[in-house]
């Protein structure tokens, strides 16, 4: 089945610095990537919609400068959290849909902030 | 605005049924999904209905009223793997997914 590769799957990172989080489509074109934060016991919460060659769409609440969406190819989006602070510190996830009918997630990223 | 209702936790004991319900509230319909999702772990897909009835699947099984707003995700012979949090996902008009906060569920021996 279609599968969605996310790295890194864990990160320790210093305040202030920037932190890369890669997902790939391994087996299919992922036109469109969903990138989703989630806390604690708490619901997936959309980040951002990025478009293959397009600019990211934000969700309302979410600043664009601070996590910063690139979706150069069909296989490849990324997101940097840039000048990570404590309360960045979260499960970052990515999903796209081959299709209709399934969203195949990456495998998630937890980002812990120091 | 928009909005799933699904229950905080449920227990089960092993080899039995539990049903967990999800209500929805949304701006527009394109199906309603169910995850699974393992702590710390990132979710996977249980099943998708877009048209009222039940869809089995194994063990799975999952149903849809769209008139209601109304979905249920029923696990049979429960194991102690299947101890996990359930969520409930409606893709609304704008094709965006809206979710539940998720079930925990606890499967005793």
């Amino acid at each position: 089945g279609a599968v969605v590769s996310q790295h890194p799957s864990r990160v320790i990172c210093k305040s202030g610095t920037s932190v890369k989080i890669e997902c790939r489509s391994l087996d299919f074109q992922a036109t469109t990537m969903f990138w989703y934060r989630q806390f604690p016991k708490k619901s997936l919460m959309l980040m951002a919609t990025s478009n293959e060659g397009s600019k990211a769409t934000y969700e309302q609440g979410v600043e664009k400068d601070k996590f910063l969406i690139n979706h150069a190819s069909l296989t490849l989006s990324t997101l940097t959290v840039t000048s990570a602070h404590p309360e960045d510190s979260s499960f970052y996830i990515c999903t796209s849909f081959l299709g209709n009918t399934e969203a195949f997630f990456g495998q998630g990223t937890r980002l812990t902030v120091v | 605005g928009q909005n799933i209702d699904q229950p905080t936790e449920m227990t089960a004991t092993e080899g039995a049924i539990v049903q967990i319900n999800c209500t929805y509230q949304t701006s527009g319909f394109n199906g309603l999904f169910w995850y699974q999702q393992h702590a710390g772990e990132a979710p996977t897909f249980l099943s998708y209905n877009v048209l009222d009835g039940l869809e089995e699947k194994g063990r799975f099984s999952s149903f849809l009223s769209r008139s209601k707003g109304y979905s249920y995700l029923l696990l049979k012979e429960l194991q102690m793997k299947d101890s996990a949090s359930y969520l409930c996902a409606v893709r609304d008009s704008n094709y965006q997914l809206i979710w539940g906060a998720g079930t925990k569920l606890i499967i005793k021996p």
